[in-house]
């Protein structure tokens, strides 16, 4: 089945610096990727998604980027601010029949004023 | 506020009995995704239901089990619970069952077992 790996656990910037996570998939059939945003005790939020006849996906501050040959995707944050400290989570679904979304084990970002 | 309601918010109960966690999806959407998160495995997928409907099964284990209405919502059912099944359970919502549309995730049910 899918596996979904997420690096770093664990990141600090400062604030107004930009923050990269990166996670990679195992199945090369998954076609979408989302990111969720978790804050402490609420719910995962979606952020932004991908599918894989996309290669870059933007939205204000927040940008994905999909490379479908290595298997890999990433999330990247400019101009961070302390509200962007969270858990985030990057996922992967191939949607075939089914609709399960394979989770990373997330990155706690920590931005530093 | 996601449009996804879960009930109850909290649940504190006993090894050996058995709850049922209940999820009103968004208006329109017909599909329901149960999730657990715990610190150990995180975010977990379940099963997913869509229009009444068992589409897709993760590692739910046999002493769970899961059902959606006429009405779509849904309800998960735990039972003989273990220590190890303290945790968060997410229920999420779309508005089909394929073609990857996005899920919404309401604000899950704390489960903690003494």
């Amino acid at each position: 089945g899918e596996n979904v790996e997420q690096h770093p656990s664990t990141l600090s910037v400062q604030e107004g610096d930009s923050a990269v996570i990166k996670c990679t998939y195992s199945d090369s059939a998954s076609n979408y990727f989302p990111w969720y945003k978790q804050e402490l005790g609420k719910r995962p939020q979606l952020i932004i998604d991908i599918r894989s006849n996309v290669g870059e996906k933007k939205d204000q501050r927040i940008a994905v980027t999909l490379n479908k040959t290595a298997k890999h995707f990433s999330l990247h944050i400019t101009e961070t601010q302390p509200e962007d400290s969270a858990v985030y989570f990057c996922a992967a679904s191939n949607g075939q029949g089914a609709q399960k979304l394979v989770f990373g084990q997330g990155t706690r970002l920590t931005i530093n004023p | 506020d996601s449009g996804v309601t879960q009930t109850p918010k909290h649940l504190i109960t006993a090894t050996g009995q058995r709850v049922t966690l209940r999820c009103s999806p968004r208006s329109g959407d017909l599909s329901v995704y149960w999730y657990q998160q715990s610190l150990d495995q995180g975010l977990q997928f379940l099963i997913q239901y869509y229009n009444g409907e068992e589409r897709a099964k993760g590692n739910i284990l046999e002493r769970f089990s899961a059902q959606q209405f006429p009405d779509l919502h849904s309800e998960l059912n735990l039972s003989s619970l273990e220590l190890g099944d303290s945790a968060l359970y997410f229920c999420a919502s779309s508005a089909s069952g394929t073609g990857n549309q996005p899920q919404h995730f309401g604000d899950g049910t704390r489960l903690s077992i003494l």
